[in-house]
C-alpha cells in the first residue's frame, strides 16, 4: 500500500531554531504539495512542485520558509528563523498530473511546535 | 478565482442518522470535485470524487453528486456510524487552476 511518509512526526523547538521537515512522495508521482494546517486558518497552501520544479510557492513567507526538492523521492520545507506563530501541522501531499485535476495523496503530518 | 464553501460545523449526530453536509463552488471551467476526510491525528484522505456534471461519486457508504446546475457537491450517508466522526472537507481542482482549492472543513461527530 503505497503512503507518502512525512519525518519528523512532532518536532518542538525554541524560538529562533532552524526547522526542517522531510516528506517522501508516492513513487511515481511527479507533483508534491506542501500545506500547514491551522485551527484559525484552516488548510493554507504553501508550496507546489512538479516534475521537481517549483511552480507555485505564493503561500509561504519568503524571508524565512524554504521549500526545495533535491530529487524525486525527496522534499523538503526549512523555516529559518522559526517563530511561535509557525506552531501547526504541516502536511505534504503527492499526486500525479500533467496539468490535470489533482488528485491528492496526504502524509500523516509533522506537528510543529514552537516555544 | 476559485472557491469552495462549506457548511459550518459541527454537526453532531446520533448513531444511524442520515448525513448531509452541503458544499457549494464557485469556479471557471469544469473542475472535478472532491471530498477528503481527516480522522484525528491523521492526514486527509480521498473519500470520494466526481470529474463531470451529474456523475456520482461513492465510498465507504458516503455518495455525492455533481451538480453543475447548483454548482454543489453535496456529501450525503444513509446511516452514520461512531467511526464516521471526522472532518470532511470539499474541494476542487481544474477550474481556473490546476491547484486545488479547499473549502475550511465541517466537523462531523457521532453519538452512540
Amino acid at each position: 500500500d503505497a503512503r507518502v511518509t512525512q519525518t519528523p512526526r512532532h518536532k518542538v523547538t525554541e524560538m529562533g531554531q532552524e526547522v526542517t521537515m522531510r516528506c517522501q512522495p508516492i513513487l511515481g508521482h511527479n507533483t508534491v504539495f506542501w500545506y500547514r494546517q491551522t485551527m484559525m486558518q484552516g488548510l493554507e497552501l504553501l508550496a507546489y512542485f512538479r516534475n521537481r520544479a517549483p511552480l507555485d510557492d505564493s503561500g509561504m513567507p519568503k524571508d524565512r520558509f524554504s521549500a526545495e526538492m533535491p530529487d524525486a523521492t525527496l522534499a523538503t520545507l526549512k523555516i529559518q528563523p522559526s517563530e511561535p506563530r509557525d506552531s501547526a501541522v504541516y502536511f505534504c501531499a503527492s499526486g500525479l498530473g500533467q496539468g490535470g485535476p489533482y488528485e491528492q495523496y496526504f502524509g500523516p503530518g509533522t506537528r510543529l511546535t514552537v516555544t | 478565482g476559485d472557491s469552495v464553501t462549506q457548511m459550518e460545523g459541527p454537526v453532531t449526530l446520533s448513531e444511524e442518522a442520515f448525513l448531509t453536509i452541503n458544499c457549494t463552488y464557485t469556479a471557471t471551467g469544469y473542475p472535478s470535485l472532491f471530498w477528503y476526510v481527516q480522522y484525528p491525528g491523521e492526514g486527509l484522505q480521498l473519500l470520494l470524487k466526481a470529474t463531470k456534471a451529474d456523475d456520482k461519486g461513492s465510498n465507504k457508504g458516503f455518495e455525492a453528486t455533481y451538480r453543475k446546475e447548483t454548482t454543489s457537491f453535496h456529501l450525503e450517508k444513509g446511516s452514520v456510524q461512531v467511526s464516521d466522526s471526522a472532518v470532511y472537507f470539499c474541494a476542487l481542482s481544474g477550474g481556473g487552476s490546476y491547484i486545488p482549492t479547499f473549502g475550511r472543513g465541517t466537523s462531523l461527530i457521532v453519538h452512540p
